[in-house]
């Protein structure tokens, strides 16, 4: 069975602009995280979806956004880029949000470089 | 709020070597979840383990073991006879509520193993 898949793999913007990042879920999973990962640090929590809702949203700011698609898969958006938004995002997905055995499975990540 | 410390950022083995890794966490919570998980220079994070609160007994995947203790609020990870592809950078997670919960990254400990 695939992974997660994310996309872009590599992304190089320049400040002020806007980005879109994608994510495909395992098959049959319904939840999706987001997550940002600077270099040399522990992922950061973004947002969890499910079913199309937002179940949790991390400290980040409005700049950042996401959503989730009828078929699970889903797009973080960053508006007005900064240089300290260049990082890893993880995208990961589990079958469900709900209490039970649903550890979290990462995709490979979309490299942002802000210049 | 929960919080997860991994004291050591990096750590140097020989081949064959035992090694553990430390984690310490801090939640209000009584039912959470922790987790190990294995990012190698790909940068995927693979998941390794997850451990839910009330199961305090250790356990043990081939080379791999882990050590949950509840009274000093660690879930610490032994490698045995660590090899070269041991190699990478390990986190420790939390989630609190059920196992499909935002996940709290420690900053993760760097294992080399040299030949």
């Amino acid at each position: 069975d695939a992974g997660v898949t994310q996309s872009p793999t590599h992304l190089i913007k320049t400040r002020g602009q806007q980005v879109t990042l994608r994510c495909s879920p395992i098959s049959g999973h319904k939840s999706v995280s987001w997550y940002q990962q600077v270099l040399g640090q522990g992922p950061q929590f973004i947002f969890q979806y499910y079913e199309k809702e937002e179940r949790g949203r991390g400290n980040f700011p409005d700049r950042f956004s996401a959503r989730q698609f009828p078929n699970y898969s889903s797009e973080l958006n960053v508006n007005a880029l900064l240089l300290g938004d260049s990082a890893l995002y993880l995208c990961a997905s589990s079958w469900a949000g709900v209490a039970g055995y649903n550890e979290q499975f990462f995709g490979p990540g979309t490299r942002l470089t802000v210049l | 709020a929960q919080k997860v410390t991994q004291a050591q950022t990096e750590i140097s083995v020989v081949e064959k070597e035992d090694v553990t890794l430390d984690c310490v966490y801090e939640t209000r919570d009584t039912t959470y979840y922790l987790f190990w998980y294995k990012q190698p220079p790909s940068g995927e994070l693979v998941f390794l383990i997850r451990r839910n609160s009330f199961d305090e007994q250790n356990e043990i995947s081939g080379r791999y073991s882990w050590n949950f203790q509840k009274s000093t609020s660690s879930f610490n990870f032994t490698i045995t006879a660590s090899q070269v592809v041991d190699s990478a950078v390990y986190f420790c997670a939390l989630s609190e509520g059920y196992a499909g919960n935002m996940l709290t990254f420690g900053g993760g400990t760097r294992l080399m193993v040299k030949p």
